[in-house]
């Protein structure tokens, strides 16, 4: 299977920080691109992207897709203690989706 | 009403026996799988399973097999557990039906301890 890698694979920030995650894949023909937000049980899906430069925002969060070079990114502003957790995204091709290793967040009061 | 339920959620059984783990989805989805969580949180892709195709990850032992009766359900047993089992296993599904789109959805997970 095909990589994807996520950095960093740990961040500890405070309150108020904005925050930047990284997720890199090698292939190009895939459907989408999936992230997911992981606290103590089931990773819940926050967003998806298909098409290359276009933002997709939900409240703090937003993220964005560069098909050109293969990554893309999730950015959460203005953070707050409820946003630690493991974020996880996946490329999905098909059937299949393969996660990447996640970046643990840490925010602290 | 859960989307996607597993069960049991805890499990603990000694080295050597034999367990399963339930799933089952009323979205509608084609597809279903079973991702294995290890500590150092990497979810791992072990099957996918549609009415047409049964896809195994290679690098899964064969003490691991699917089951589905149907397109709701994919049961996953375990035959001679080993200590190396202990992790958590996800259900999940994705495809069409009443979420469409190519997202996939998790159950809550089983943690299975071998001891």
């Amino acid at each position: 299977e095909d990589k994807v890698v996520q950095s960093p694979l740990s961040l500890v920030v405070h309150e108020g920080d904005t925050v930047t995650l990284n997720c890199s894949y090698e292939v190009t023909n895939f459907r989408s691109l999936l992230w997911y937000k992981q606290e103590k049980k089931a990773p819940t899906f926050l967003f998806m992207l298909t098409s290359s430069g276009i933002e997709k925002k939900s409240g703090r969060l937003s993220s964005i897709l560069d098909k050109k070079e293969l990554f893309s990114i999730l950015n959460i502003t203005a953070t707050q203690t409820g946003d630690s957790a493991i974020y996880l995204c996946a490329r999905g091709t098909g059937n299949q989706f393969y996660f990447g290793t996640g970046t643990s967040l840490t925010v602290i009061p | 009403d859960t989307a996607v339920s597993q069960t049991p959620k805890y499990l603990v059984t000694q080295m050597g026996n034999d367990k399963s783990i339930k799933c089952e989805q009323n979205l509608g989805h084609d597809t279903m799988y079973w991702y294995k969580q290890d500590s150092k949180k990497f979810l791992k892709i072990m099957f996918s399973y549609n009415n047409k195709e049964l896809i195994i990850n290679e690098t899964v032992p064969n003490r691991f097999s699917p089951k589905s009766p149907d397109k709701a359900h994919l049961n996953l047993h375990i035959n001679s557990l080993e200590l190396g089992d202990s992790a958590v296993y996800f259900c999940a599904s994705s495809g069409t039906g009443h979420y469409s789109g190519n997202t996939i959805y998790f159950g809550e997970g089983s943690w299975l301890t071998v001891v």
